[in-house]
């Protein structure tokens, strides 16, 4: 348990459905992020949230849609996805958004079929 | 553009040494980041390294050079457990962190 805390671990969903990926964080971080990870690629930056405004969207499809209500949660909203969205989620949190001191949840391994 | 290299995969005896190479171009430089990733967890903060120089914490050490962009991380002893995925992770002039793809370490008895 790293401090953030993210579910469903696994999620097998159709191309029609819509799901939604939840992150917590009680470590008092400010600044919460999604990030793709695909095998034997880099981490992708998807979306920064600093004091539950988004600061940053990395040109990411609206087939994703994130909801930041408060400093703790995350959430991001799936519908439509494509089967190359399938790929490992991964949520994390820091103290400020300068300050690259992740620390990451375990991830949502995502399949799209 | 920005750029981190990094081996995709290494492999290694238990009970030796093994060095994980990272290079590095990013647009302004404030440091260097080592996370390790075991298969299906969450990757955790390995090393934080911003000035030339080798670091080291207990078995693992990570070095810097700002002149070559490069930076390597060090494993001693190793052990099965050490089996995972090594991130390397550059720090932008905004503050953005730039991933390598990672390197897949293999621990071989």
């Amino acid at each position: 348990e790293t401090g953030v805390t993210q579910t469903p671990r696994h999620l097998v969903m159709g191309m029609t459905n819509k799901k939604s990926l939840k992150c917590e964080q009680h470590l008092g971080h400010n600044a919460m992020y999604w990030y793709k990870q695909s095998a034997k690629k880099p981490l992708e930056l998807m979306f920064v949230y600093s004091l539950e405004e988004r600061v940053e969207n990395n040109s990411v499809p609206s087939r994703f849609s994130p909801e930041c209500p408060n400093s703790s949660h995350l959430f991001l909203h799936l519908h439509t996805l494509q089967p190359e969205d399938s790929a490992l989620y991964l949520c994390a949190s820091s103290r400020g958004t300068e300050a690259a001191g992740y620390t990451f949840g375990s991830g949502t391994r995502l399949t799209v079929v | 553009g920005q750029n981190i290299d990094q081996p995709t995969e290494m492999t290694a005896t238990e009970g030796a040494i093994v060095q994980i190479n990272c290079t590095y171009q990013t647009s302004g430089f404030n440091g260097l980041f080592w996370y390790q990733q075991h298969a299906g967890e969450a990757p955790t903060f390995l090393s934080y390294n911003v000035l030339d120089g080798l670091e080291e914490k207990g078995r693992f050490s990570s070095f810097l050079s700002r002149s070559k962009g490069y930076s390597y991380l060090l494993l001693k002893e190793l052990q099965m457990k050490d089996s995972a995925s090594y991130l390397c992770a550059g720090l932008d002039s905004n503050y953005q962190l730039i991933w390598g793809a990672g390197t897949k370490l293999i621990i071989k008895p």
